[in-house]
């Protein structure tokens, strides 16, 4: 199993542009999620799903959208670039077992830095 | 999610038993306790997960008291390579649909 995986690992970006970072798994996970994590910082939850055709909003949604079309796929999309989305994002996969027991898979992020 | 409490940060020696309390004074019945460790420029990596008393694995032990309003990470004879931020989390995947991480416990391991 390939796990998580992330592209691209890095992107530069003007202010206004817009690009989607992809993210996919090969797990058969039904629960997919997007974290921001600033330097020096902890993660933040951007958005969520909890399965195919399911997304939420997580603490900081604003600036970006998310659809999830399949269970493998859960692409993130910056609508407008700002310097303030430089950031590392990381992707996480998870299975969700009744009683509560779950475990994230990470990949390995993808850094962006917009100008 | 219930909220947690843990140290910012903590310096360990190479050789040295480190314990990172992590508080949860609102813990649900149904909540588990996970940790997971970041290594610089990776995403975190699930260490362990336990419900009550003890759990160990080949990485850590996580100790739950009977009331777990805390838990204790504990790692034995640490290296330098675990220098790392670890993360305390507590809920229920089930109900809570949003994973939140905290901002953890920076563990800086000297020689």
């Amino acid at each position: 199993n390939a796990g998580v995986t992330q592209t691209p690992k890095f992107q530069v970006l003007k202010t206004g542009q817009s690009m989607t970072l992809q993210c996919a798994q090969d797990m058969n996970h039904e629960y997919m999620s997007w974290y921001r994590q600033d330097p020096g910082m902890g993660l933040r939850l951007i958005h969520y799903s909890v399965g195919a055709g399911i997304t939420d909003q997580g603490e900081v949604p604003n600036g970006y959208n998310v659809s999830r079309s399949t269970t493998e796929d859960f692409p993130l999309r910056l609508l407008s670039a700002a310097p303030s989305q430089t950031s590392v994002y990381f992707c996480a996969s998870s299975y969700s077992i009744s009683g509560g027991y779950y475990e994230q898979y990470f990949g390995p992020g993808t850094r962006l830095t917009v100008t | 999610l219930a909220k947690t409490t843990q140290p910012i940060s903590m310096d360990s020696y190479e050789g040295q038993e480190v314990n990172i309390t992590c508080s949860h004074n609102n813990i649900a019945t149904n909540d588990y306790i996970t940790w997971y460790q970041q290594f610089p420029s990776q995403g975190p990596r699930f260490i362990i997960q336990g419900y009550k008393t003890k759990v160990t694995n080949e990485v850590a032990s996580l100790f739950i008291p009977a009331d777990r309003k805390s838990s204790t990470l504990s790692l034995p004879r640490v290296s330098l390579s675990d220098t790392a931020v670890y993360y305390c989390l507590v809920g229920e995947l089930s109900r809570d649909d949003k994973i939140i991480f905290g901002k953890g416990t920076r563990l800086h391991i000297l020689p």
